[in-house]
């Protein structure tokens, strides 16, 4: 089976473009997560969806991101417009069941640089 | 609030050494998950074990053991006889009342394992 699919797996931009990053979640899996990683802040939660519905954007660091979940197989993650501090990777996650219970399917990450 | 401490922020053992990975927790509910995982080179993040707080059994699993330990608040984890392909980072991270909005990441720490 194929596992959590991201799109793309390096993005370059320029400051104040817009940025869309892409996720297939494993078929099945009920939960949708997306994460930030950096040197200084680690691993932080973005957002998280239920059967496609948005249930806690709380980590979601200002109104320039945005995440959507139009079906069961796709989720997007949005800046706009992007700047130098969003540079991170971004991981979208899966699971069958709550991600605080169970376990998580990693994607392989979009590694954002925004010049 | 809870927290997780990895202390260790990079480990460096040579092949077929044994090493623990310490990961100390914070929280003040009873009903908790701790998990581990392991970041390889590639990027994405994957599920090595989860245990809930109800469950103080050690696990082994081949090469890999956990120490649960209620009473230091401790989830470490052991590989032994090291290998380079064991060469990642690892993260132990918690959840409280297995929520996904409660799950929080350690700092992980970087195991090198040379030849």
């Amino acid at each position: 089976d194929a596992g959590v699919i991201q799109s793309p797996r390096h993005e370059v931009t320029e400051m104040g473009q817009e940025v869309t990053l892409r996720c297939k979640p494993i078929s099945g899996h009920d939960y949708l997560f997306w994460y930030r990683q950096t040197m200084m802040r680690g691993l932080e939660l973005l957002i998280y969806f239920n059967n496609n519905v948005p249930i806690d954007d709380s980590g979601m660091p200002e109104d320039r991101f945005s995440a959507k979940m139009p079906n069961a197989s796709f989720s997007t993650l949005k800046i706009q417009p992007s700047e130098p501090r969003d540079s991170a990777v971004y991981f979208c996650a899966s699971s069958l069941g709550d991600g605080g219970r169970e376990k998580l399917f990693f994607g392989s990450g979009t590694q954002l640089s925004v010049l | 609030a809870q927290k997780v401490t990895q202390a260790q922020t990079e480990i460096s053992v040579v092949e077929k050494e044994d090493v623990t990975l310490d990961c100390v927790y914070e929280t003040r509910d009873t009903t908790y998950y701790l998990f581990w995982y392991k970041q390889p080179p590639s990027g994405e993040l994957v599920f090595l074990i989860r245990r809930n707080s109800f469950d103080e059994q050690n696990e082994i699993s081949g090469r890999y053991s956990w120490n649960f330990q209620k009473s230091t608040s401790s989830f470490n984890f052991t590989i032994t006889a090291s290998q380079v392909v064991d060469s990642a980072v690892y993260f132990c991270a918690l959840s409280v009342a297995g929520s996904a909005r409660q799950l929080t990441f350690g700092s992980g720490t970087q195991l090198t394992v040379l030849p």
